[in-house]
């Protein structure tokens, strides 16, 4: 059975930094690119950041780029998230989610077939 | 950055109805479309990839149309299940972006 579990998040002061982590079990997770997407509370989702499954392609959402790291560890199952500067609006809950779709030059492209359960990361003094 | 626009943002309707949401792409996004439901306080479920292949495991009465730059995911039929809020998503560039949302509410 996929499984992927977020842990990390939690209560930060604006202008301070949080890691996240993401767990992955129940596949080869060393052949499938990985996001983060987020939601703030009420409102939608966003995606923040894609990895390749080597992690030589990465892309950000302008809203995180220059602040957010993603990096993985294949021979650990594991996604990482480090957020720096961090503002009130990257409130929200951070979700994992694996791709499955399509390989092209620039790395993997498709629709999000397993999420996790999301992590909360609050921004606030 | 390629922009989803979704419609309407709520829908009011009944058990047994059929209902359909619409998700317009900036640009063309050819069928790189999906469809996700998301239930309060969990995780979104993928319904729908490619505009209209059925995800494993969803049921037949959710279905998806359209290529290029519009689309609509249609349930007919609706179960009490089904009051959820729907997302639309494209993945024809690198930098993935969602619709809006719609807010599926029992009238």
């Amino acid at each position: 059975e996929v499984q992927l579990v977020e842990s990390g998040g939690g209560l930060v002061k604006p202008g301070g930094s949080l890691r996240l982590s993401c767990a992955a079990s129940g596949f080869t997770f060393s052949t499938y690119s990985m996001n983060w997407v987020r939601q703030a509370p009420g409102k939608g989702l966003e995606w923040v950041s894609s990895i390749s499954s080597i992690s030589n392609y990465i892309y950000y959402a302008d809203s995180v780029k220059g602040r957010f790291t993603i990096s993985r560890d294949n021979a650990k199952n594991s996604l990482y998230l480090q957020m720096n500067s961090l503002r009130a609006e990257d409130t929200a809950v951070y979700y994992c989610a694996r791709v499955v779709g399509y390989c092209s030059g620039g790395g993997c492209l498709g629709s999000f077939d397993y999420w996790g359960q999301g992590t909360l990361v609050t921004v606030s003094s | 950055d390629i922009q989803m626009t979704q419609s309407p943002s709520t829908l009011s309707a009944s058990v047994g109805d059929r209902v359909t949401i619409t998700c317009r792409a900036s640009h063309s996004i050819s069928s790189w479309l999906a469809w996700y439901q998301q239930k309060p306080g969990k995780a979104p479920k993928l319904l729908i990839y490619k505009a209209s292949s059925l995800e494993s495991g969803v049921p037949s009465r959710f279905s998806g149309s359209g290529s290029g730059t519009e689309f609509t995911l249609t349930i007919t039929s609706l179960q009490p299940d089904d009051f959820a809020s729907y997302y639309c998503q494209q993945y024809n560039s690198y930098s993935y972006t969602f619709g809006q949302g719609t807010k599926l509410e029992i009238k």
